[in-house]
């Protein structure tokens, strides 16, 4: 089945607005991680969170693993925010195996 | 320094050719990852190396892909021969040690394949 989903899978804001992202795992996988990906193709980690909750700046995650799901909260987004945010986990059977959520679009308007 | 390095970072080719991507990690970094990314299967593993070692490759597609890492500075992602179903953006990751000891993956420019 499928083992990372998230949602939604895109995302309009205007900027300053506050959005949340989720990130559905199977119990195959572990060690939950947020990346961004900029308009221009290049991908950036965001958080290594396999449980808890870490904040960097506008940005923080927070991760439920008994529950399987993390969620992304960016807070006063900017235009820079746009992009895509893809969530991923490593297989429990091969802990550098890093499988990738579809991804979230997000596009923060002026 | 300078990151994760790919080379090139766009390629056209026509179909049957054969195509030689290339990486070269962030120094130091003793895992290599080769991605694929395509707007219908999302961004998938091909092959991770550790040390120079290739560990999992049960995500290369079939057997016209190959990857080598002769060096810790150097690997190769070649597609022979290539197909217009190969067309996609090819990234690079390098990582100081495992996941599961909370490394961080950090990701090269990718290099765009369109094969004709």
């Amino acid at each position: 089945g499928i083992q990372v989903e998230q949602s939604p899978p895109d995302l309009i804001l205007q900027e300053g607005a506050n959005s949340t992202l989720r990130c559905n795992f199977s119990d195959s996988v572990n060690n939950l991680q947020w990346f961004h990906q900029n308009p221009w193709g290049q991908l950036i980690n965001l958080f290594y969170i396999p449980s808890g909750t870490k904040q960097n700046g506008r940005l923080s995650a927070t991760t439920v693993a008994t529950e399987r799901y993390s969620l992304l909260y960016i807070s006063s987004s900017q235009t820079t925010d746009s992009g895509v945010y893809f969530c991923a986990g490593a297989m429990k059977t091969s802990y550098d195996k890093v499988i990738f959520g579809p991804g979230t679009s997000l596009s923060v308007i002026p | 320094d300078a990151g994760v390095i790919q080379s090139p970072r766009h390629e056209v080719t026509e179909m049957g050719q054969e195509v030689t991507l290339r990486c070269k990690p962030i120094s130091g970094h003793d895992y290599l990852f080769w991605y694929r990314q395509t707007m219908m299967r999302g961004l998938e593993l091909l092959i991770y190396f550790n040390n120079n070692v290739p560990i999992d490759d049960s995500g290369m597609p079939e057997d016209r892909f190959s990857a080598k890492m002769p060096n810790a500075s150097f690997s190769t992602l070649k597609i022979q021969p290539s197909e217009p179903r190969d067309s996609a953006v090819y990234f690079c990751a390098s990582s100081l040690a495992a996941l599961i000891a909370q490394e961080t993956q950090y990701f090269g420019p990718g290099t765009r394949l369109l094969v004709l």
